[in-house]
């Protein structure tokens, strides 16, 4: 079964600072998705970023990036020029490619408050 | 485009009690999950659809019974609700299991 390790309970940052949340996972599968989804205090699930495992290029969204390390099997998300809506907890999630496989395993989550 | 909408958002329970959480989405996704998010935890799957007719359970069934009976709705039903069952409950869906999920907004469920 896969595993999915945030490592980081809460982290703060200072508002236009960059933070880097931590994600490991656990698999014997050489083709999956990864994601990062956001959830505000509003509770509502958010995609932030999605990535291929095949693909070598790391994912980037506006401010989010990811920092894929494959044989590592670590997936980071950086958050640039933080803003205080980036309050939120996030969680790493992982999926496998096989046939048949249908569930997204989520990590336990990261507390980022960014300080004004 | 209302994507996944769930009702009710808030509702207390006695112990013993049943009800149903209801979950509609409009995108025609034929993919559709429950979770409970437990305090400090990650979002644990309960069950799930991959189209009409056909459901399966996820990591925790036990106390939880779905149907599907049509590509929108895919109803959560709590038959003797109990303590352990505190929590807040997501839907969600998906056009294709590799891709974007998309969530409600969440119903938060207390038994007491």
């Amino acid at each position: 079964a896969q595993t999915v390790t945030q490592s980081q309970p809460e982290m703060s940052v200072q508002e236009a600072e960059t933070v880097t949340l931590s994600c490991t996972y656990d698999t014997s599968e050489s083709n999956y998705y990864l994601f990062w989804y956001k959830q505000p205090p509003s509770r509502q699930m958010i995609l932030v970023i999605r990535q291929e495992a095949y693909k070598q290029q790391n994912a980037t969204e506006n401010r989010f990036s990811v920092n894929f390390q494959k044989a590592a099997k670590s997936f980071s998300l950086k958050i640039s020029d933080s803003q205080l809506g980036d309050t939120a907890m996030y969680f790493c999630a992982f999926i496998s490619s096989g046939a048949g496989s249908y569930q997204l395993t989520f990590g336990k989550g990261t507390k980022l408050s960014v300080i004004p | 485009n209302a994507g996944v909408t769930q009702t009710p958002k808030f509702r207390i329970l006695k112990i013993g009690q049943s009800m149903t959480l209801q979950c509609t989405q409009d995108m025609n996704h034929n993919y559709m999950y429950w979770y409970r998010q437990d305090p400090g935890m990650g979002l644990k799957l309960i069950y799930y659809s991959v189209g009409a007719g056909i459901t399966d359970k996820g990591e925790v069934p036990n106390g939880y019974n779905v149907s599907r009976s049509t590509t929108e709705d895919f109803p959560l039903r709590l038959e003797l609700a109990a303590p352990s069952q505190t929590s807040v409950y997501f839907c969600a869906s998906t056009r294709q299991t590799q891709e974007t999920q998309y969530f409600g907004p969440g119903t938060r469920l207390l038994v007491l």
